[in-house]
């Protein structure tokens, strides 16, 4: 068990252009789970998994935004036409999704949009 | 709809004395359990504690206990004794056990003093 790990560490975009993280949740987690999280503030619910089925996506994340998680295991979190405001570290976390689990992270993926 | 409020943007507290880092809660469901991650400075989330709201007793873990008072809506985190290492952001959590979804408040930094 290696922890929640997350591609790529950095990302470095210009606007406009199309990126994809990549998240693998500790093997036996059945609930992932996307922040964002910028600086100094606290982590922005995005969207999570029960296995391969998404529960909830955020009212807030525009259309640009899209996540899935094809097989249960890895998930992946799209963002079309990049603009600056989606600079941000991206987090990942994932849980056995049982009442009081704690959520094990990830060391998040840090976007730039130039 | 839910949300987590911590009031206190920073704190600058002497060593080894005790710190009581606010939050407060907002939700209809009567089943729902509260975290607390610390975030240092190298972006790691980490589990602290947790109480559900249907525990009697306050959690405790080590130097970190939880002041729960379900009436008010609050989940206070207590830090005894505290140390230089416990400078870090501190963010509550709170999870609603009808879709697990789990939400985030906006952080303290806490600042030890020598």
């Amino acid at each position: 068990d290696t922890g929640v790990s997350q591609d790529p560490r950095h990302k470095i975009t210009k606007r406009g252009q199309n990126v994809t993280f990549r998240c693998d949740p500790i093997s036996e987690h059945n609930r992932l789970y996307w922040y964002r999280q910028t600086l100094g503030q606290g982590p922005e619910f995005l969207t999570y998994f029960q296995n391969e089925a998404q529960l909830e996506k955020s009212r807030l994340l525009s259309d640009r935004f899209s996540a899935e998680r094809p097989k249960g295991s890895f998930s992946t979190l799209e963002i079309q036409r990049t603009e600056q405001g989606d600079s941000a570290m991206y987090l990942c976390a994932s849980s056995l999704g049982t009442r009081d689990e704690k959520l094990f992270f990830g060391s998040g993926t840090q976007l730039s949009v130039l | 709809a839910q949300k987590i409020t911590q009031t206190q943007p920073g704190m600058f507290v002497q060593e080894k004395e005790a710190v009581t880092l606010d939050c407060t809660y907002d939700t209809s469901d009567q089943s729902y359990g509260l975290f607390w991650y610390k975030q240092p400075s190298s972006g790691e989330m980490i589990f602290l504690i947790y109480q559900g709201s249907y525990d009697e007793q306050n959690a405790t873990e080590g130097r970190y206990s939880l002041n729960f008072q379900k009436a008010r809506k609050s989940a206070n985190l207590v830090i005894s004794a505290s140390q230089l290492g416990d400078s870090a952001m501190y963010f509550c959590a709170m999870i609603m056990n009808r879709d697990d979804k789990i939400i985030f408040g906006k952080g303290t930094r806490l600042h030890i003093l020598p």
